[in-house]
């Protein structure tokens, strides 16, 4: 079975410009997750896709950050403009349901986002 | 509010030793916790889950509601251990949103 996948995996922006991440979950995975990762720090919720509904997105910055999961399996998360405090490593994830106490969570490899 | 906190951001031992990394949280409600563990160029991997009350590459984690704790434990340690290990949250007052702690980063000397 394949992972979650995530593409770009290195990314590298001056301030100001514009970014998008893309993922791609496990196939048949109905939830999916955006997390924000700053160094030393753990992974925060940025947002969450149920099918291609958002159930939660009360820690995304909405004045520069959107997402969308428009057919309900890939979603792109932007950054416009990009801070330098957005510097951080993006992790999609995803699981079967959510909202299920024995269904787990699977990661992506993340992408590693640099604004200078 | 609810929070999870991890007291080591490294805890070094040597090989053979006992292990335990520490985590304290902060919920109301009966949350259900988490140890997931990324290893060097891996990705982020659900270790345990309290509810299963499982044994994982010789990692136990036992909740204790009166000191709102879910340390985890290893009595030898292993070189191939060393990783970075993040303590987690989730239940139905948050929405079943995971929070984790800031992670420990444990590594086993030879």
């Amino acid at each position: 079975e394949a992972g979650v996948a995530q593409s770009p995996r290195y990314k590298i922006i001056e301030k100001r410009q514009s970014v998008a991440f893309w993922c791609n979950p496990i196939s048949g995975h109905a939830t999916l997750y955006w997390y924000q990762q700053i160094l030393g720090q753990g992974p925060k919720l940025l947002i969450q896709f149920q099918n291609n509904g958002v159930v939660d997105d009360s820690q995304l910055p909405k004045d520069r950050f959107s997402a969308e999961r428009l057919k309900g399996v890939d979603s792109t998360l932007k950054i416009q403009p990009a801070k330098l405090e957005d510097s951080a490593v993006y992790l999609c994830a995803s699981r079967l349901k959510g909202g299920v106490r024995t269904d787990t969570q699977y990661f992506g490899p993340g992408t590693r986002l640099t604004v200078l | 509010a609810q929070r999870v906190t991890q007291p080591e951001k490294l805890l070094s031992v040597f090989k053979g030793a006992p292990v335990e990394l520490k985590c304290n949280y902060s919920y109301s409600g009966s949350p259900e916790l988490f140890w997931y563990v990324q290893y060097s160029r891996q990705r982020l991997q659900l270790l345990l889950r309290h509810i299963s009350r499982e044994s994982i590459k010789g990692f136990t984690a036992d909740l204790n509601k009166g000191e709102t704790s879910f340390h985890l434990k290893k009595p030898f340690a292993q070189e191939e251990d060393s990783a970075m290990y993040y303590c987690a949250l989730s239940g139905h007052t948050g929405g079943f949103k995971t929070i984790f702690g800031a992670g420990t980063r444990l590594f086993v000397k030879a």
